[in-house]
């Protein structure tokens, strides 16, 4: 299907464990993004791609790692979990650094 | 600090009426703003945007106005709909996107 998933929706693991969420769009959107969504923060931006290879920080990267091997794909990985990534977490996509295209979320539990 | 402040956490507006959503910055160098609404357990979807050499932006129901001496935007939807139940991201650009905290709008019959 076209457009931008992200996998898994759902998923609580333990702290100190790694995980890994996933994305993918189809568009062949240049940019695509990670952002947070936490109560009375909005949303913030963990790390962006400009392009296959290209990545670069946002406003909260902290235990987080990104990597983009191909055009259509940009996985986040969390190192070694902490409760404090408890969230939801949302992956974008889009051609120019406006507007957007979002996924639909994964709910992550820290426990 | 938020570059980016929704002051008003929530809004309740009667079916019909006009929602009016407001969104202040604090940066001059954003050049370009945007509305996303965002229903629960989905993602963010884009509504409408603005340019920052433009004072409104019109589609439809939805209207945005940007005071950049001010620096404030607003969103304006008329009429208000029970499908406009959502929560409402303001976002300005300047390379990359800030977000606001969001308003709830909630519209009642």
């Amino acid at each position: 299907d076209a457009g931008i998933t992200q996998s898994p929706r759902y998923k609580i693991t333990e702290t100190g464990r790694q995980v890994t969420l996933m994305c993918h769009q189809t568009w062949s959107h240049s940019y695509m993004f990670w952002y947070r969504q936490d109560l009375g923060h909005g949303l913030r931006l963990i790390y962006y791609s400009a392009a296959a290879d290209i990545t670069d920080k946002g406003e909260v990267p902290d235990g987080y790692v990104v990597s983009r091997s191909k055009t259509e794909n940009f996985p986040l990985t969390l190192e070694s979990a902490t409760r404090s990534q408890t969230s939801v977490y949302f992956c974008a996509s889009s051609e120019g650094a406006t507007e957007q295209y979002f996924g639909p979320g994964t709910r992550l539990t820290v426990t | 600090d938020q570059q980016v402040k929704q002051n008003s956490p929530s809004l309740s507006v009667q079916e019909g009426r006009i929602s009016i959503l407001n969104c202040d910055y604090t940066n001059s160098m954003f050049d370009y703003f945007l509305w996303y609404k965002k229903y629960p357990a989905e993602g963010p979807t884009f509504l409408i945007s603005i340019s920052s050499i433009k004072d409104k932006n019109e589609d439809g129901r939805f209207t945005v106005f940007l005071n950049k001496s001010a620096k404030h935007l607003s969103l304006h939807i008329v009429p208000s709909q029970p499908g406009d139940s959502a929560v409402y991201f303001c976002a300005a650009s300047f390379n990359k996107l800030i977000f606001g905290t969001g308003t709830r709008l909630q519209v009642f019959p």
